[in-house]
């Protein structure tokens, strides 16, 4: 089944230590998205790829970082992961970047 | 700017009886509508979604929902509330604009209880 995949599904990492999760996707959509979601609300876009086009939202902090090395893989990274980065971090894609976006079970991080 | 406002943090119904969860956007131009359902530690699954056409919409586990443009509203119902639909509700929009990039406005959810 086409699908979005995220690993791990669970991440612990140290105050400070850089981290990195990953994304990919079979539905060879041209659009994938990164959302950061705290407990008890919604989902907050911090960047996201249409095709190759990196377009960050202002108000995401410089320490959150993404690379889409090819259509199937795009990668977030946290350079200097702070307490108040703990989360859940989704993945999403979407074919046109007009329509629904389809997401990955997530991957909960835990900052120690 | 557009904005999702979803009446009810929580709702609580028994099994069996109608689910109701409400919806309003704010927009100039009717925009793409969406219901996400979130269980908990998993990522996001569309229910159902209007783009143009029919204003009643069906969607995945008998839900359905139906575009009022007269009244910016989307709601979410279900006739017969199931234990399994016991989730996290969102109510997305997505601008139609061709400057759009596709990123969803989100409401700030509903929980959706079912007692037994």
């Amino acid at each position: 089944d086409a699908m979005v995949i995220q690993n791990p599904r669970y991440q612990v990492t140290q105050f400070g230590k850089p981290v990195t999760l990953s994304c990919s996707q079979t539905l060879n959509h041209n659009v994938m998205y990164w959302y950061q979601q705290k407990s008890s609300q919604a989902p907050k876009l911090l960047f996201h790829y249409y095709d190759k086009d990196f377009n960050n939202e202002a108000d995401t902090p410089d320490n959150f970082q993404s690379r889409r090395p090819n259509t199937s893989f795009c990668f977030l990274d946290i350079r200097s992961p702070g307490l108040g980065d703990a989360a859940m971090y989704l993945c999403a894609t979407s074919r046109t970047g007009r329509g629904e976006q389809y997401f990955g079970p997530g991957t909960r991080l835990t900052v120690t | 700017a557009q904005s999702v406002t979803q009446l009810g943090s929580h709702v609580s119904v028994s099994e069996g009886a109608l689910v109701l969860l409400r919806c309003n956007y704010s927009s100039s131009v009717p925009p793409y509508l969406f219901w996400y359902v979130q269980y908990p530690n998993q990522g996001l699954q569309l229910l159902l979604k209007y783009t143009t056409g029919a204003t009643l919409v069906k969607g995945i586990n008998g839900f359905e929902a139906e575009f009022k443009k007269s009244e910016t509203s989307f709601h979410l119902t279900k006739p017969s509330a199931h234990m399994s639909d016991a989730a996290e509700y969102f109510c997305a929009v997505s601008d139609r604009g061709s400057s759009n990039t596709g990123k969803l406005i989100f409401g700030q959810g509903t929980t959706l209880q079912v007692k037994p």
